[in-house]
Protein backbone atom coordinates (compact mmCIF):
# COMPACT_ATOMS: atom_id res chain seq x y z
CA UNK A 1 0.00 0.00 0.00
CA UNK A 2 0.95 3.45 -0.86
CA UNK A 3 2.96 4.89 2.68
CA UNK A 4 4.32 8.74 2.92
CA UNK A 5 6.32 8.47 6.31
CA UNK A 6 7.78 11.74 7.78
CA UNK A 7 10.64 12.45 9.71
CA UNK A 8 9.67 13.41 13.25
CA UNK A 9 9.11 16.75 15.01
CA UNK A 10 11.77 19.43 15.15
CA UNK A 11 12.32 22.24 17.23
CA UNK A 12 14.63 25.18 15.78
CA UNK A 13 16.07 28.81 16.69
CA UNK A 14 15.16 31.33 14.48
CA UNK A 15 17.41 31.64 11.50
CA UNK A 16 18.44 28.10 11.60
CA UNK A 17 17.60 26.02 9.07
CA UNK A 18 15.66 22.21 8.76
CA UNK A 19 15.32 19.65 6.35
CA UNK A 20 12.04 17.40 6.49
CA UNK A 21 12.45 14.22 4.62
CA UNK A 22 9.40 11.77 3.27
CA UNK A 23 9.73 8.54 2.64
CA UNK A 24 7.47 7.05 0.04
CA UNK A 25 7.14 3.30 -0.11
CA UNK A 26 4.47 1.07 -2.10
CA UNK A 27 4.45 2.89 -5.71
CA UNK A 28 7.17 3.88 -8.23
CA UNK A 29 8.70 6.86 -6.07
CA UNK A 30 9.99 8.42 -10.24
CA UNK A 31 6.49 8.36 -11.50
CA UNK A 32 4.86 11.23 -9.13
CA UNK A 33 5.60 14.36 -8.57
CA UNK A 34 6.20 15.08 -4.44
CA UNK A 35 4.67 18.60 -3.27
CA UNK A 36 5.14 19.91 0.57
CA UNK A 37 2.30 22.01 2.06
CA UNK A 38 2.62 23.38 5.56
CA UNK A 39 -0.16 24.35 8.00
CA UNK A 40 0.38 26.78 10.87
CA UNK A 41 -1.76 26.37 14.00
CA UNK A 42 -5.07 27.04 13.87
CA UNK A 43 -4.80 28.03 10.11
CA UNK A 44 -5.53 27.00 6.79
CA UNK A 45 -3.34 25.16 4.04
CA UNK A 46 -0.56 26.80 2.42
CA UNK A 47 1.78 24.92 -0.57
CA UNK A 48 5.14 25.43 -0.91
CA UNK A 49 6.34 23.60 -3.97
CA UNK A 50 6.75 20.42 -5.57
CA UNK A 51 9.53 18.44 -7.12
CA UNK A 52 9.84 15.55 -9.81
CA UNK A 53 11.66 13.15 -8.75
CA UNK A 54 12.53 12.24 -11.62
CA UNK A 55 13.83 14.90 -13.58
CA UNK A 56 14.91 16.84 -10.28
CA UNK A 57 13.29 19.94 -11.25
CA UNK A 58 11.33 22.05 -8.94
CA UNK A 59 8.46 24.78 -8.87
CA UNK A 60 8.52 26.81 -6.08
CA UNK A 61 5.72 29.39 -4.41
CA UNK A 62 7.01 33.05 -4.96
CA UNK A 63 6.73 33.46 -0.99
CA UNK A 64 9.50 30.67 -0.23
CA UNK A 65 11.56 31.58 -3.12
CA UNK A 66 15.18 31.70 -1.84
CA UNK A 67 14.54 30.08 1.24
CA UNK A 68 12.96 26.78 0.32
CA UNK A 69 14.96 24.16 -1.26
CA UNK A 70 13.15 20.68 -2.28
CA UNK A 71 15.31 17.82 -3.07
CA UNK A 72 15.16 13.73 -3.14
CA UNK A 73 17.08 10.40 -3.25
CA UNK A 74 15.49 8.34 -6.04
CA UNK A 75 18.06 5.09 -4.20
CA UNK A 76 15.63 5.54 -1.29
CA UNK A 77 12.57 7.06 -2.59
CA UNK A 78 12.92 10.01 -0.41
CA UNK A 79 12.16 13.69 -0.94
CA UNK A 80 13.01 16.47 1.25
CA UNK A 81 12.54 19.99 1.93
CA UNK A 82 14.67 22.54 3.40
CA UNK A 83 13.51 25.99 4.77
CA UNK A 84 16.61 28.02 6.11
CA UNK A 85 15.93 31.48 7.79
CA UNK A 86 13.51 30.09 10.03
CA UNK A 87 11.60 32.49 12.10
CA UNK A 88 8.74 32.05 14.29
CA UNK A 89 6.11 32.09 12.19
CA UNK A 90 7.65 29.12 10.23
CA UNK A 91 6.27 26.92 13.68
CA UNK A 92 3.98 25.12 11.06
CA UNK A 93 3.24 21.68 10.56
CA UNK A 94 4.83 20.22 7.09
CA UNK A 95 2.92 17.64 4.66
CA UNK A 96 4.48 15.30 1.54
CA UNK A 97 1.90 14.41 -0.49
CA UNK A 98 2.48 12.65 -3.79
CA UNK A 99 0.58 14.15 -7.64
CA UNK A 100 -0.05 11.26 -10.36
CA UNK A 101 1.98 12.41 -13.64
CA UNK A 102 -1.01 12.37 -15.43
CA UNK A 103 -2.01 16.58 -16.18
CA UNK A 104 -5.88 15.96 -15.28
CA UNK A 105 -5.22 14.87 -12.20
CA UNK A 106 -3.06 17.56 -10.86
CA UNK A 107 -4.20 16.55 -7.43
CA UNK A 108 -2.76 15.02 -4.24
CA UNK A 109 -3.79 11.70 -3.85
CA UNK A 110 -1.51 10.62 -0.67
CA UNK A 111 -0.31 12.55 1.81
CA UNK A 112 2.48 12.18 4.96
CA UNK A 113 1.49 12.21 8.36
CA UNK A 114 2.94 15.71 8.93
CA UNK A 115 6.18 17.11 10.68
CA UNK A 116 5.43 19.44 13.27
CA UNK A 117 8.58 21.96 13.25
CA UNK A 118 8.94 24.91 16.12
CA UNK A 119 10.70 27.32 15.56
CA UNK A 120 11.17 29.27 19.21
CA UNK A 121 14.51 31.12 20.63
CA UNK B 1 -0.20 34.03 -8.36
CA UNK B 2 -3.93 32.52 -8.93
CA UNK B 3 -5.94 33.90 -5.73
CA UNK B 4 -8.57 31.53 -4.53
CA UNK B 5 -11.67 32.50 -2.05
CA UNK B 6 -14.17 30.79 -0.58
CA UNK B 7 -17.43 30.89 1.17
CA UNK B 8 -18.93 30.96 3.40
CA UNK B 9 -15.87 30.31 5.91
CA UNK B 10 -17.94 28.63 8.11
CA UNK B 11 -21.14 26.52 8.22
CA UNK B 12 -23.22 24.98 10.87
CA UNK B 13 -25.43 21.95 9.42
CA UNK B 14 -27.31 19.18 10.52
CA UNK B 15 -26.95 15.40 9.77
CA UNK B 16 -29.16 14.74 6.80
CA UNK B 17 -28.29 18.32 5.18
CA UNK B 18 -27.48 19.17 1.79
CA UNK B 19 -24.37 21.19 2.13
CA UNK B 20 -23.01 23.40 -0.26
CA UNK B 21 -19.48 25.31 -0.69
CA UNK B 22 -18.13 27.81 -3.09
CA UNK B 23 -14.89 28.49 -4.69
CA UNK B 24 -13.27 31.19 -6.74
CA UNK B 25 -10.38 31.57 -8.73
CA UNK B 26 -9.47 35.23 -9.49
CA UNK B 27 -8.69 34.22 -12.81
CA UNK B 28 -9.71 31.19 -15.04
CA UNK B 29 -8.75 27.93 -14.28
CA UNK B 30 -10.93 26.03 -16.48
CA UNK B 31 -11.07 22.83 -14.66
CA UNK B 32 -8.40 22.47 -12.63
CA UNK B 33 -9.86 22.58 -9.40
CA UNK B 34 -9.55 20.10 -6.32
CA UNK B 35 -11.44 19.86 -2.81
CA UNK B 36 -9.82 18.46 0.25
CA UNK B 37 -11.39 17.40 3.38
CA UNK B 38 -9.60 17.81 6.81
CA UNK B 39 -10.14 16.61 10.42
CA UNK B 40 -8.29 18.54 13.07
CA UNK B 41 -4.99 16.70 13.48
CA UNK B 42 -5.11 14.74 10.53
CA UNK B 43 -3.44 15.04 6.75
CA UNK B 44 -6.30 16.40 4.26
CA UNK B 45 -7.72 13.77 1.73
CA UNK B 46 -8.60 14.20 -1.50
CA UNK B 47 -12.48 14.38 -2.57
CA UNK B 48 -12.77 15.87 -5.94
CA UNK B 49 -10.27 16.96 -8.46
CA UNK B 50 -10.57 18.21 -11.44
CA UNK B 51 -13.34 20.10 -10.55
CA UNK B 52 -15.86 16.75 -10.72
CA UNK B 53 -14.11 13.83 -10.83
CA UNK B 54 -14.46 11.87 -7.77
CA UNK B 55 -11.71 10.01 -5.76
CA UNK B 56 -11.82 6.45 -5.30
CA UNK B 57 -12.92 5.10 -2.27
CA UNK B 58 -14.88 8.67 -1.88
CA UNK B 59 -18.59 8.58 -1.24
CA UNK B 60 -21.04 9.58 -4.00
CA UNK B 61 -22.60 11.92 -1.66
CA UNK B 62 -19.73 14.06 -2.55
CA UNK B 63 -20.27 16.35 -5.62
CA UNK B 64 -18.41 18.53 -7.75
CA UNK B 65 -19.00 21.23 -10.29
CA UNK B 66 -17.89 24.26 -12.15
CA UNK B 67 -15.40 25.79 -14.73
CA UNK B 68 -13.61 28.84 -15.15
CA UNK B 69 -13.49 30.76 -11.88
CA UNK B 70 -16.66 29.57 -10.31
CA UNK B 71 -16.81 26.13 -8.46
CA UNK B 72 -19.16 24.44 -6.03
CA UNK B 73 -18.74 21.03 -3.71
CA UNK B 74 -21.88 19.85 -2.38
CA UNK B 75 -22.73 17.44 0.25
CA UNK B 76 -26.15 16.22 -0.22
CA UNK B 77 -27.01 14.64 2.79
CA UNK B 78 -24.40 15.37 5.43
CA UNK B 79 -23.04 12.68 7.73
CA UNK B 80 -21.57 12.62 11.30
CA UNK B 81 -18.06 11.99 9.83
CA UNK B 82 -18.56 14.53 7.35
CA UNK B 83 -17.73 17.43 9.82
CA UNK B 84 -14.43 18.98 9.14
CA UNK B 85 -12.75 21.40 7.50
CA UNK B 86 -12.97 21.89 3.59
CA UNK B 87 -10.47 23.35 0.48
CA UNK B 88 -10.07 23.72 -2.68
CA UNK B 89 -7.24 24.07 -4.57
CA UNK B 90 -6.31 25.46 -8.13
CA UNK B 91 -3.69 23.14 -9.84
CA UNK B 92 -3.78 25.26 -13.17
CA UNK B 93 -0.54 27.31 -12.75
CA UNK B 94 2.62 26.33 -11.92
CA UNK B 95 2.29 27.54 -8.41
CA UNK B 96 -0.67 25.19 -6.45
CA UNK B 97 -2.93 27.67 -4.25
CA UNK B 98 -5.29 26.31 -1.63
CA UNK B 99 -8.47 28.76 -0.43
CA UNK B 100 -8.83 30.09 3.23
CA UNK B 101 -11.43 26.77 3.91
CA UNK B 102 -15.06 26.24 4.83
CA UNK B 103 -15.47 24.90 8.54
CA UNK B 104 -18.44 22.83 8.62
CA UNK B 105 -19.34 21.96 11.78
CA UNK B 106 -22.87 20.73 13.71
CA UNK B 107 -25.94 22.98 14.15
Amino acid sequence: QVQLVQSGAEVKKPGASVKVSCKASGYTFTGYYMHWVRQAPGQGLEWMGRINPNSGGTNYAQKFQGRVTMTRDTSISTAYMELSRLRSDDTAVYYCAREPFVVVVAASDYWGQGTLVTVSS
Amino acid sequence: DIQMTQSPSSLSASVGDRVTITCRASQSISSYLNWYQQKPGKAPKLLIYAASSLQSGVPSRFSGSGSGTDFTLTISSLQPEDFATYYCQQSYSTEFTFGPGTKVDIK
